[in-house]
């Protein structure tokens, strides 16, 4: 069982759609969580990251931390044509500079 | 104005070969990694080095040496390749908070 485990997808929604997309992990001594987004072709780019519990937005990116049940959430609202990517949940824990990923989920929004 | 450089981006060679990819970041970062994703996106963590100084070594055969000329540059040198090394290669960078890792485009390696 990998430690950090995402649906592959794809996941195919209608533009201005919610895009709704989750994590769940295995290692308690994850601390921080992170989203990165690739296109096709590309390296990954950070798009959101948060500390322990709880929730963060940016624009139209909400993503949502619950330690206790281990799981994380990026909620994408209005979405476009040029959110289709793949997106990558990745955790550490407090000490050191490792990022576990997740599979990563690939995001196809029609227009 | 590339951040993070690799070459090369494509790389076709037959088994048994000896290779190497490149990697320069220009954004001032002490620590940069090397990264395998495989053809299910699986991205895994090679190798760290903070200031030309190896901090990460994840379970890779030996096969696979990495080289920190100065902490601007990454490289890695790959042995007798096999068939099992066919994967996307990334070098990535960051400040000292490693959440913000700066990837660059991926080195696309096929072994024939």
């Amino acid at each position: 069982q990998k430690e950090v485990e995402q649906d592959p997808g794809p996941l195919s929604v209608p533009e201005g759609a919610i895009v709704s997309l989750n994590c769940t992990y295995s290692n308690s001594a994850f601390q921080y969580f992170m989203w990165y987004r690739q296109y096709s072709r590309k390296g990954p780019e950070l798009l959101m990251y948060t500390y322990s519990s709880g929730n963060k937005e940016d624009g139209r990116f909400t993503a949502q931390v619950d330690k206790s049940s281990k799981y994380i959430s990026l909620f994408i609202r209005d979405s476009q044509p040029s959110d289709s990517a793949t997106y990558l949940c990745a955790c550490r824990n407090a000490a050191g500079n490792k990022l576990t990923f997740g599979g990563g989920t690939r995001v196809l929004v029609k227009p | 104005d590339t951040a993070v450089s690799q070459t090369p981006k494509y790389l076709v060679t037959q088994m048994g070969n000896d290779k190497s990819i490149k990697c320069e970041q220009n954004l001032g970062h002490d620590t940069m990694y090397w990264y395998k994703q495989d053809s299910k996106k699986f991205l895994k963590i090679m190798f760290s080095y903070n200031n030309k100084e190896l901090i990460i070594n994840e379970t890779v055969p030996n096969r696979f040496s990495p080289k920190s000329p100065d902490k601007a540059h990454l490289n890695l040198h790959i042995n007798s390749l096999e068939l099992g090394d066919s994967a996307v290669y990334f070098c990535a960078s960051s400040p000292p908070v490693a959440d913000t890792q700066y990837f660059g485009p991926g080195t696309r390696l096929t072994v024939l």
